[in-house]
């Protein structure tokens, strides 16, 4: 079974702080989803890394995928309370399935 | 920006009624998928469609759940005899194409009494 582990599983800091957040397994993924989740919502995509040490940036946001495809780092910086959020990575389970599998998450606070 | 709907947002049942959960997927969108999310634990994925059947399904989806697509725009997911332990935020997803990325509905939250 593929598992998708997220640390730390909570995390506050204040407003204008950088933070990484992690996302690892024991299996190789072809691809991993980064999404973010608020309270009483769907996940929202972020942002898809296929390609082994591929490096995204969305606005302060910087997503790294790990050369052997088995983890994902977020990285935020200038950290502002509208990132306050809960950050799910999810990958597709192996021999080309549909499944998604979800890691747990990551719930981050950002205080004013 | 396209988004796929969800309806109801939420909904209370009594224990063995049916309940039926309804989406419409992104217009253009060919695969279809539910998920539910019981509180404080991990999304799990149920099932996904194409090309109307059925092209996947977990071990949780068993004869109590069905899902269909029963017409140009609608993906609904049914639950024979509603059980407490099927309490959970059910999301609706659909994607553009096989392993291409899937997008979330903001999920209806059921609450079997």
């Amino acid at each position: 079974t593929q598992l998708l582990e997220q640390s730390p599983q909570f995390l506050s800091i204040q407003e204008g702080e950088n933070l990484t957040v992690y996302c690892n397994s024991s299996s190789v993924f072809s691809s991993l989803q980064w999404y973010r989740q608020e309270p009483g919502e769907g996940p929202v995509l972020l942002v898809t890394v296929v390609t082994g040490g591929e490096v995204k940036k969305l606005k302060r946001l910087t997503f790294q995928f790990g050369d052997a495809r088995k983890d994902s780092s977020l990285h935020i910086t200038a950290a502002q309370p509208g990132d306050t959020g809960l950050y799910l990575c999810a990958g597709p389970t192996q021999g080309g399935s549909e499944k998604l599998v979800f890691g747990k998450g990551t719930k981050l606070t950002v205080n004013p | 920006e396209p988004e796929v709907t969800q309806t109801p947002s939420h909904q209370v049942t009594q224990m063995g009624q049916e309940v039926i959960l309804r989406c419409v997927p992104i217009s253009n969108h060919l695969y279809f998928y539910w998920y539910r999310q019981i509180l404080g634990q991990k999304v799990e994925f149920l099932v996904s469609f194409y090309n109307n059947e059925i092209s996947e399904k977990s071990e949780i989806f068993d004869d109590q759940f069905s899902v269909e697509r029963p017409d140009g725009s609608n993906f609904t997911l049914k639950i024979r005899s509603t059980k407490l332990e099927d309490s959970a935020m059910y999301f609706c997803a659909s994607s553009g194409g096989l392993l291409l990325p899937q997008h979330f509905g903001d999920g209806t939250r059921l609450s079997i009494l």
